[in-house]
């Protein structure tokens, strides 16, 4: 099946850096790729919608200039978290749609811990 | 706004079917029922998803009441790896495909 990928896996870093998560659809080509946030024992919540090629579309009460997210190319979104602070440490997890629109496949996640 | 309602856990003997039951009472007609897990510390695995069918592949099944509210996700001999959150989602198709997650059922499989 198809393959997204998330680096990096864990990272941990200072309050006030900013850290930059990438998402790569392997073997298919994204349009859109979503990026989700999970606090343990809760369940993923949405944070923006990934439109290659065109800005991004954030969920209500996400900081757009907190969270920022590129998607220069079909196969690649980034997320980048400016100045972390520990609120911000999380399970962060992208997921891709199929050009076909119909299938969703998700990365692996990638742990942020700020201290 | 997840438009579905499951239990909050559930327990299973291993070798047993596993029966997750999903509310989806508010869907419309051209809205899919997407089923995934999430295995602790691992993104969401995709299961199966049906319209209208009941559907099976070679990890489930999905059963699909006639009138569409709701639907049951089969795992007909569950192991202890199929311990996990499991996702009933309805695909939201008048927002961009977006895919809202609900609290989900977790499921443990007892030895």
């Amino acid at each position: 099946g198809a393959v997204v990928s998330q680096h990096p896996s864990w990272v941990i870093c200072k309050s006030g850096t900013s850290v930059k998560i990438e998402c790569r659809s392997l073997d298919f080509q994204a349009t859109t790729m979503f990026w989700y946030r999970q606090f343990p024992k809760q369940s993923l919540m949405l944070m923006a919608t990934s439109n290659e090629g065109s800005k991004a579309t954030y969920e209500q009460g996400v900081e757009k200039d907190k969270f920022l997210i590129n998607h220069a190319s079909l196969t690649l979104s980034t997320l980048t978290v400016t100045s972390a602070h520990p609120e911000d440490s999380s399970f962060y997890i992208c997921s891709a749609r199929d050009q076909g629109g119909t299938s969703r496949y998700f990365g692996p996640g990638t742990r942020l811990l700020v201290l | 706004d997840a438009k579905t309602t499951q239990p909050t856990s559930m327990d299973c003997a291993e070798g047993r079917a596993a029966n997750l039951p999903c509310n989806h009472s508010t869907i419309s007609g051209n809205e899919y029922v997407y089923w995934y897990r999430q295995i602790h510390s691992q993104g969401p695995q995709y299961i199966i998803h049906g319209l209208k069918n009941n559907e099976t592949n070679e990890m489930a099944s999905l059963i699909i009441t006639e009138d569409r509210k709701s639907s049951t996700l089969i795992l007909p001999h569950a192991t202890l790896r199929d311990t996990a959150v499991y996702y009933c989602i309805v695909r939201v198709v008048d927002t961009g495909n977006q895919f809202y997650f609900g609290t989900g059922t977790s499921l443990t499989v007892i030895p």
